[in-house]
């Protein structure tokens, strides 16, 4: 267990429909990361927060969104989702928000139909 | 703008052969780097990082990655593969609080 705690992690949904994928960083851990996992693209970065604001922005899409709470956990919200957008979707958090000590969690499979 | 090429999307060894999977990596500033490993239905975990120091680095399970900076490597090292080693890899470089991984190596032990 990497502390890192993604739920759930599987999901199935229809195109078109939105979904929100919840992850819980390791105790402790200021900042999180989201990436997306796919066949084709690779790992891509996705969005950055630390203590609650977001601070780096990679290849998200603007149907994407994502927020940290105030209990640090944070939340990636799709919408519109379409068959593409089928993937892995990661979060790794780490305690400063330089991200020398990454922490992946187990990830949230998303298959969009 | 960073980058990072992993030479050979899937590499094949026998169990007991040396492992070496292939990274090179561009940065316009000293990098952090950095390599993972992905299980099946399991998200990546940090085999070793270099960061500053000794360029020759030493990770879990018996992993060791030297940092070449004349020649942009990376590449990642172990002396005699063993069939839980099969998973797949990712090098990856840090410049600042982003990270940029490879595509990653898939490595099969053929027993």
């Amino acid at each position: 267990d990497s502390g890192v705690t993604q739920t759930p992690k599987h999901l199935i949904t229809a195109t078109g429909q939105r979904v929100t994928l919840r992850c819980s960083p390791r105790s402790g851990d200021l900042s999180v990361y989201w990436y997306q996992q796919s066949l084709d693209q690779g790992l891509q970065f996705l969005i950055q927060y630390y203590n609650g604001e977001e601070r780096a922005k990679g290849n998200i899409l603007e149907r994407f969104s994502a927020q940290q709470f105030p209990d640090l956990h944070s939340e990636l919200n799709l919408s519109s989702l379409e068959l593409g957008d089928s993937a892995l979707y990661f979060c790794a958090s780490s305690g400063g928000w330089t991200g020398e000590d990454y922490t992946f969690g187990s990830g949230t499979r998303l298959t969009v139909v | 703008a960073q980058s990072v090429t992993q030479l050979g999307s899937h590499v094949s060894v026998s169990e007991g052969a040396l492992v070496l999977l292939r990274c090179n990596y561009s940065s316009s500033v000293p990098p952090y780097l950095f390599w993972y490993v992905q299980y099946p239905n399991q998200g990546l975990q940090l085999l070793l990082k270099y960061t500053t120091g000794a360029t020759l680095v030493k990770g879990i399970n018996g992993f060791e990655a030297e940092f070449k900076k004349s020649e942009t490597s990376f590449h990642l090292t172990k002396p005699s593969a063993h069939m839980s080693d099969a998973a797949e890899y990712f090098c990856a470089v840090r410049t600042g609080n982003q990270f940029y991984f490879g595509t990653g190596t898939s490595l099969t032990v053929i027993p």
